[in-house]
């Protein structure tokens, strides 16, 4: 199995700072045949589901703000919030897609300092 | 557009069963490989298990193997979960959701309410 590890578990941001957030795969999830990296990031608010954010590792999907932004390749990947809002406060997942058991990171709480 | 509803949770003893039921609607239900994810309370999310457009395949974490059993109806729009001999652990929310393409093995792309499971005597 891939075990996800992300890191901080929690985060205390000012408004409008810069927010960093860390996933690590315990073995690469980049797939040599067309280059992409199979990991996800998503946004949990408390009583609602996963939204997601970030696909093959850096594409944000339609209508998520220009300020997340995903990189990193292999084993090792960052989701940033650029300037972080107060509608950002959640907990941030990522998950690999890469093989099963499909596996998640244990999250990080994000919140406004 | 495209939606996912979860229902059948409720309050089980331990050893019961229970089956859960998540409706499609919005999008060619039997193209898509559909999954179950579930989230104890104030915890992570867990992947459980996934099954293909024609319910020919299906995978399953290894902490739910042989007790939980995934398939779909698609002439329904439906995707079910069975969940036999629960314990105090399995209690969570549990989500369905697909895979974005119908090719599979994406990442997933809606993701239903979910419906909380109490496992409680």
């Amino acid at each position: 199995d891939i075990v996800m590890t992300q890191s901080p578990d929690s985060l205390a941001v000012s408004l409008g700072e810069r927010a960093t957030i860390n996933c690590k795969s315990s073995q690469s999830v980049l797939y040599s045949s067309n280059n992409k990296n199979y990991l996800t990031w998503y946004q949990q608010k408390p009583g609602q589901p996963p939204k997601l954010l970030i696909y093959w590792a850096s594409t944000r999907d339609s209508g998520v703000p220009d300020r997340f932004s995903g990189s990193g390749s292999g084993t090792d990947f960052t989701l940033t919030i650029s300037s972080l809002q107060a509608d950002d406060v959640a907990v941030y997942y990522c998950q690999q897609y890469y093989s099963v058991p499909i596996t998640f990171g244990q999250g990080t709480r994000l919140e406004i300092k | 557009e495209v939606q996912l509803v979860e229902s059948g949770g409720g309050l089980v003893q331990p050893g019961g069963s229970l089956r859960l039921s998540c409706a499609a609607s919005g999008f060619t239900f039997s193209s898509y490989w559909m999954h179950w994810v579930r989230q104890a309370p104030g915890k992570g999310l867990v992947w459980v298990s996934r099954i293909n457009g024609d319910g020919t395949v299906t995978n399953y974490a290894d902490s739910v193997k042989g007790r939980f059993t995934i398939s779909r109806d698609n002439a329904k729009n439906t995707l079910y979960l069975q969940i036999n001999s629960l314990r105090a652990e399995d209690t969570a929310v549990y989500y369905c959701a697909r895979d974005m393409y119908t090719s599979g093995g994406d990442w997933f792309d809606p993701w239903g309410q979910g419906t909380l499971v109490i496992v409680s005597s």
